[in-house]
């Protein structure tokens, strides 16, 4: 069974920092990886798409890896504000219809 | 803009009641997918389903169905409240290939007394 880790759980910057959140995972044949948003007492809006066969995606101020092999995802934020603040999720699709999520990073960008 | 809807925002049942949460999607994905959301527990999948009439249970299914009649439409029941079952509910849809975003809805959150 697909076991995913985010480190760090939580995560305080101030505002302008370039930052890294971690995700890795036990099985590398997955199927594609994303990175979700959540604000307080909404639901996940998708930041970021990865397949299987990419390295990388980029949207905005966000770049997202990927390293099957060793079983790795970073989000990269740079230039953070405070309208960054969230949890940030991460999630490991499988083939079957299959998505396992990591518990989370809560991020605080200080003004 | 994808748009994916569920019936409501807050909901306070009481034990014992059976539960309806709806949920409805614009964008014709045969994918759609029934997590839960806890503190210290993080997301868990209770059922998915990839076409009409078509489901299968996820990882917590114990104490929930559901009902998918037509494509855009995805409901969960609980057949019998229990407090244990106080959570955020959220619905998300998606197409089957890898390409292809998942979309969550607001997400409901179901108080069981």
């Amino acid at each position: 069974k697909q076991e995913v880790t985010q480190i760090p759980a939580a995560l305080s910057v101030p505002e302008g920092e370039n930052l890294v959140l971690n995700c890795s995972f036990t099985d590398s044949a997955i199927y594609n990886l994303q990175w979700f948003r959540q604000d307080p007492g909404k639901g996940l809006t998708s930041l970021l798409l990865i397949q299987s066969s990419q390295r990388e995606q980029t949207s905005g101020r966000l770049n997202a890896s990927l390293d099957k092999s060793s079983g790795r995802s970073t989000l990269y934020i740079a230039a953070s504000q405070p309208g960054d603040s969230a949890t940030y999720l991460c999630a490991v699709g499988g083939g079957n219809n299959d998505m396992r999520f990591g518990a989370g990073t809560r991020l605080t960008v200080k003004p | 803009d994808v748009k994916v809807t569920q019936s409501s925002r807050y909901l306070v049942k009481r034990t014992g009641e059976k539960v309806f949460l709806e949920c409805v999607q614009d964008m014709d994905h045969e994918n759609m997918f029934w997590y839960r959301q806890d503190p210290g527990l993080g997301l868990r999948l209770i059922y998915f389903s990839y076409d009409v009439k078509m489901k299968e249970k996820g990882d917590i299914p114990e104490g929930y169905s559901v009902s998918r009649e037509k494509k855009e439409r995805f409901s969960l029941i609980l057949e019998s409240a229990s407090t244990n079952q106080t959570s955020m509910y959220l619905c998300a849809s998606s197409q089957p290939q890898p390409g292809w975003r998942t979309y969550f809805g607001p997400g409901t959150r179901l108080t069981v007394t």
